[in-house]
C-alpha cells in the first residue's frame, strides 16, 4: 500500500530560527515527490516537486532534499517568517495510470515572533 | 481564469439534504481532482477526471457521492442524503495534463460543508 508519513506533526519555532520537516514515503513505482504550503483556509500551494534524479531543489528560504535509494524527503525552511506558519504537506506521485498521488499528513508549522 | 475556483465557499446543510459544489478549474487544464479534509487531517482523494471522462472514482466513499465534469471545463460534486461525516472541506485542483512527472496541481480554496 502506498503510504507517505511526515513528521513531526507538529512544530513551534521562534522567527528566525531555521526548521527541517521529514517525509518517509512507500509509494512505488516513484515519479516524483512535491511539497506544499497549505494555509489556514486556504488550498495547498506547490513550493518544490522533484523527479528521481533529483537531490536537493530550492524555492527562497524553502529547500527541498530527496534521497530515493532511502525513500525520503526533508524541507528545510531558513530564517523562518510569521507567514511561514502553516500547514506542509509532502505528496508522493507513483508512476501508474491515473496520475493518483498520496499525501501524507502534513506537518503543522508555528512561527512565534 | 487565473485560479481555480470554487463555489460555494461555505455551506450549511441540514442531515439528508442534497448538495452541489462546483470546482472551475483554470482554462485548458485537461486533468480535474476532487479531494475531502476533514478538520485537522490530509487530503483525501475523491475522483480524477481526464477531459470529461473519470478514470479513477476509487476514492469516492460511497455510492451517496457522484461527480461529473462537462466541457473539459466545470466539475461538480454532488452529496446526496448528506451525513454529518460528510462535513469537511472539499477541495478542487487542476492541472495541465496526465504526465505526473512534470504537472503541478493547482488548488482551489476549497468549500466548506458543515452538516448540521
Amino acid at each position: 500500500k502506498n503510504q507517505v508519513e511526515q513528521s513531526p506533526q507538529s512544530l513551534i519555532i521562534l522567527e528566525g530560527k531555521n526548521c527541517t520537516l521529514q517525509c518517509n514515503y512507500t509509494v512505488s513505482p516513484f515519479s516524483n515527490l512535491r511539497w506544499y504550503k497549505q494555509d489556514t483556509g486556504r488550498g495547498p500551494v506547490s513550493l518544490t516537486i522533484m523527479t528521481f534524479s533529483e537531490n536537493t531543489k530550492s524555492n527562497g528560504r524553502y529547500t527541498a532534499t530527496l534521497d530515493a535509494d532511502t525513500k525520503q524527503s526533508s524541507l528545510h525552511i531558513t530564517a523562518s517568517q510569521l507567514s511561514d506558519s502553516a500547514s506542509y504537506i509532502c505528496v508522493v506521485s507513483a508512476r501508474t495510470a491515473g496520475n493518483k498521488l498520496t499525501f501524507g499528513g502534513g506537518t503543522r508549522v508555528l512561527v512565534k515572533p | 481564469g487565473a485560479g481555480v475556483s470554487q463555489s460555494p465557499s461555505n455551506k450549511v446543510t441540514e442531515k439528508g439534504k442534497d448538495v452541489e459544489l462546483r470546482c472551475d478549474p483554470i482554462s485548458g487544464h485537461t486533468a480535474l481532482y476532487w479531494y475531502r479534509q476533514r478538520l485537522g487531517q490530509g487530503l483525501e482523494f475523491l475522483i480524477y477526471f481526464q477531459g470529461n471522462s473519470a478514470p479513477d472514482k476509487s476514492g469516492l466513499p460511497s455510492d451517496r457521492f457522484s461527480a461529473e465534469r462537462t466541457g473539459e471545463s466545470v466539475s461538480t460534486l454532488t452529496i446526496q442524503r448528506t451525513q454529518q461525516e460528510d462535513s469537511a472541506v472539499y477541495l478542487c485542483a487542476s492541472s495541465p495534463g496526465t504526465d505526473s512527472g512534470a504537472n503541478v496541481l493547482t488548488f482551489g480554496a476549497g468549500s466548506r460543508l458543515t452538516v448540521l
